[in-house]
C-alpha cells in the first residue's frame, strides 16, 4: 500500500526550461512536506520543504507547491541546468522529527 | 568535515554471517535514523533514535539490532543475513525542536551471497 506516489519514473528537460515533478498522497495526516535529490552512489539530499499550513515555497530556482485538497505536491526548477540530473524524491512527514514516507523517485535528466 | 558517515561503504558478505553497520552525525542532532532502500528504489525508514532511545521500530525482523551508544552515534547489527537483506542502507539525522528536514548519510550497500 504506496502511500506517497510519483507517477513518472523518468522525465527529461531540456537546460533552460522548466522541469516538473510531480507527487500525490493518500493520507491526509501529512503535515511537512520535502523534496530530496539524490545522486548515485550517495544519500538524498534535502532540498526545500514546505508545511501544512502553506501552498507555495520558494527558494532560488525550487519552487514547491502544495494542493492539499487534491493532495498533491509539485516541485518546479527553472532554469533547468544539467547539473540538476538526479532522482528526486518527495519525502514527507507526520509530525516533527518523525519518520519520513518517501515517493517512489522520479529520474530527471536534463539534456543540453 | 562529513555530516553524516557511514562505515563501510560496501559490504560483501555470505548468507548466516553476522555484521554491522556504523554511523556517526557531527551535526549536534538529537535523532538518528536507519533506511533501508530496496531493489525496486523505495526507501523505508526501519529504526529511529532520539537522545539514545528507541522510538520508531517498523516491524523489522529481530536479526536487526540498532544501537546506540551516544547521540552522535547509530549503529546497525545485522545477524544470520539473507540474500533478502541486499539493499543500500541509509543513516539519517535530525533536530527534534520542530524541524523536519533529515540529513543523510552516503549509504552502505550490503550484498549477500
Amino acid at each position: 500500500d504506496q502511500q506517497v506516489k510519483q507517477n513518472s519514473p523518468s522525465l527529461s528537460v531540456q537546460e533552460g526550461r522548466i522541469s516538473i515533478l510531480n507527487c500525490d498522497y493518500t493520507n491526509s495526516m501529512f503535515d511537512y512536506f520535502l523534496w530530496y535529490k539524490k545522486y548515485p552512489a550517495e544519500g538524498p539530499t534535502f532540498l526545500i520543504s514546505i508545511s501544512s499550513i502553506k501552498d507555495k515555497n520558494e527558494d532560488g530556482r525550487f519552487t514547491v507547491f502544495l494542493n492539499k485538497s487534491a493532495k498533491h505536491l509539485s516541485l518546479h526548477i527553472v532554469p533547468s541546468q544539467p547539473g540538476d540530473s538526479a532522482v528526486y524524491f518527495c519525502a514527507l512527514s507526520t509530525g516533527t522529527a518523525s519518520k519520513l514516507t518517501f515517493g517512489t523517485g522520479t529520474r530527471l535528466q536534463v539534456t543540453l | 568535515d562529513t555530516a553524516v558517515s557511514q562505515t563501510p561503504k560496501y559490504l560483501v558478505t555470505q548468507m548466516g554471517n553476522d555484521k554491522s553497520i556504523k554511523c556517526e552525525q557531527n551535526l549536534g542532532h538529537d535523532t538518528m535514523y536507519w533506511y533501508k532502500q530496496d531493489s525496486k528504489k523505495f526507501l523505508k525508514i526501519m529504526f529511529s533514535y532520539n537522545n539514545k532511545e528507541l522510538i520508531i521500530n517498523e516491524t523489522v525482523p529481530n536479526r536487526f539490532s540498532p544501537k546506540s551508544p551516544d547521540k552522535a552515534h547509530l549503529n546497525l547489527h545485522i545477524n544470520s543475513l539473507e540474500l533478502g537483506d541486499s539493499a543500500v542502507y541509509f543513516c539519517a539525522s535530525s533536530r527534534t525542536d520542530g524541524y523536519y528536514e533529515q540529513y543523510f548519510g552516503p549509504g552502505t550497500r550490503l550484498t549477500v551471497t
